[in-house]
């Protein structure tokens, strides 16, 4: 089992609709949480941290389940801008030191 | 301004040579990493390095090289046992530690003619 998993997509969506990622991780040690949105051929860039308690900025929900190991991004109002890769990023320490795992990303196209 | 600067943004390589990609840091971090993106996938972790003179293998170190001599500097050779080399290479830092958020360079564009 990947230690980072997210559904690929394309998720296909018309402006203005609201569109829900999943990632599931699963190593219950994890301890820091991300999600990143990538452009194409750019490099990421830290979208959002995900606290237990759940975050919000603007038009973009994150949550933390660590019972079911999942976190999810929630984004309202889609705009055509929102169009790129969201990845998740799960950080856990092992034999010392942390590593930092990326799923392989979810593909969000919003149309006009 | 502090940032993540990696050189060069394109690399064209012969087949059976070896190449090293360059990664500088002026934000002061300890940990660095080195991942690799193919077209369409997530990145995948060759290795990273939490302190000067200590590195880790990831998950698809085979075929590459890494030194971490300074602080500020972790760059990554691509060897010729490297058998398919063509990818887009992204370093990153971080401050050690549970929360901090990983900042990326611009990316390598590697590819093999």
């Amino acid at each position: 089992r990947k230690e980072v998993e997210q559904d690929p997509g394309p998720f296909n969506v018309p402006e203005g609709a609201t569109v829900a990622f999943n990632c599931t991780y699963s190593n219950s040690a994890s301890q820091s949480f991300f999600w990143y949105r990538q452009d194409c051929r750019k490099e990421p860039k830290l979208l959002m941290s995900v606290y237990s308690s759940g975050n919000e900025d603007g038009r973009f929900t994150a949550q933390l389940n660590r019972a079911s190991q999942y976190i999810s991004l929630l984004i309202r109002d889609s705009k055509l801008s929102d169009s790129a890769t969201y990845l998740c990023v799960v950080n856990f320490r092992t034999s010392g030191t942390y590593k930092y795992i990326f799923g392989t990303g979810t593909r969000l196209k919003v149309l006009a | 301004d502090g940032g993540i600067t990696q050189s060069p943004k394109y690399l064209f390589r012969k087949e059976g040579q070896n190449v090293t990609l360059s990664c500088e840091q002026n934000l002061n971090h300890d940990a660095m990493y080195w991942y690799r993106q193919d077209p369409g996938q997530g990145l995948r972790l060759i290795y990273y390095s939490q302190i000067v003179n200590d590195f880790q293998k990831g998950d698809i170190a085979e075929g590459y090289s890494v030194s971490r001599e300074k602080k500020e500097s972790f760059p990554l050779t691509v060897t010729s046992a490297q058998k398919n080399p063509t990818a887009f290479y992204l370093c990153a830092s971080t401050q050690f530690g549970t929360t901090s958020e990983a900042f990326f360079g611009q990316g390598t564009r590697l590819t093999v003619v």
